[in-house]
């Protein structure tokens, strides 16, 4: 079945750099686009962005440029988020998120989350 | 950007009960609304697409509809595992947007 599988939660210190992997099965990896939503605690959904599986080519919401970068190794399937300076707003759950594509565009299946804490 | 707004931020129902939840978009999004469920401590799960269509394994209790700006989404009778979190989210203009969510509890 179409699986995406992430990474484990992460504790860093403020200033230090995390990178959070997905990893696709199921599925012809570079047939669908893939997304990043961030989810601080105790609220809700924000959409990060999206990778062109096809090219590699990353497109950053609004608020996110800059210190976040989307990457691929299509090799293994894998796509992957880094997060460099981190600041203590960081601490959230990661999820990747497949997008599917037919009237409109959805996201199906998602990841399971990582957790990104970010501490002294 | 388009803002989508649900309502009502939290809604308390006992089980067996019909549930329904609003999201109103800012600006039309023809029929390109999705609906996610959220339990605590899960990854979000695609109930509908396309404002109406369910998705593989979803239950046939739960349906959406609506077009342009205005959406349902509605449980007609509510099971204890259906008490979670609800998010409608839309795309335009190459970007998406998430509702912030309807939070339903039971009463």
């Amino acid at each position: 079945q179409v699986q995406l599988v992430q990474s484990g939660s992460e504790l860093k210190k403020p200033g230090a750099s995390v990178k959070v992997s997905c990893k696709a099965s199921g599925y012809s990896f570079t047939s669908n686009a893939m997304n990043w939503v961030r989810q601080a605690p105790g609220q809700g959904l924000e959409w990060m962005g999206w990778i062109n599986t096809n090219t590699g080519n990353p497109t950053y919401a609004q608020g996110f440029t800059g210190r976040f970068v989307f990457s691929l190794d299509t090799s293994v399937s894998t796509a992957y988020l880094q997060i460099s300076s981190l600041k203590a707003e960081d601490t959230a759950v990661y999820y990747c998120a497949r997008a599917v594509v037919g009237n409109g565009r959805w996201f199906d299946p998602w990841g399971q989350g990582t957790l990104v804490t970010v501490s002294s | 950007e388009i803002v989508l707004t649900q309502s009502p931020a939290t809604l308390s129902l006992s089980p067996g009960e019909r549930a329904t939840l609003s999201c109103r978009a800012s600006q039309s999004v023809s029929s390109y609304l999705a609906w996610y469920q959220q339990k605590p401590g899960q990854a979000p799960r695609l109930l509908i697409y396309d404002a109406s269509n369910r998705a593989t394994g979803i239950p046939a209790r739960f349906s959406g509809s609506g077009s342009g700006t205005d959406f349902t989404l509605t449980i007609s009778s509510l099971e204890p595992e259906d008490f979670a979190v609800y998010y409608c989210q839309q795309r335009s203009n190459w970007s998406y947007t998430f509702g912030q969510g309807t939070k339903l509890e039971i009463k």
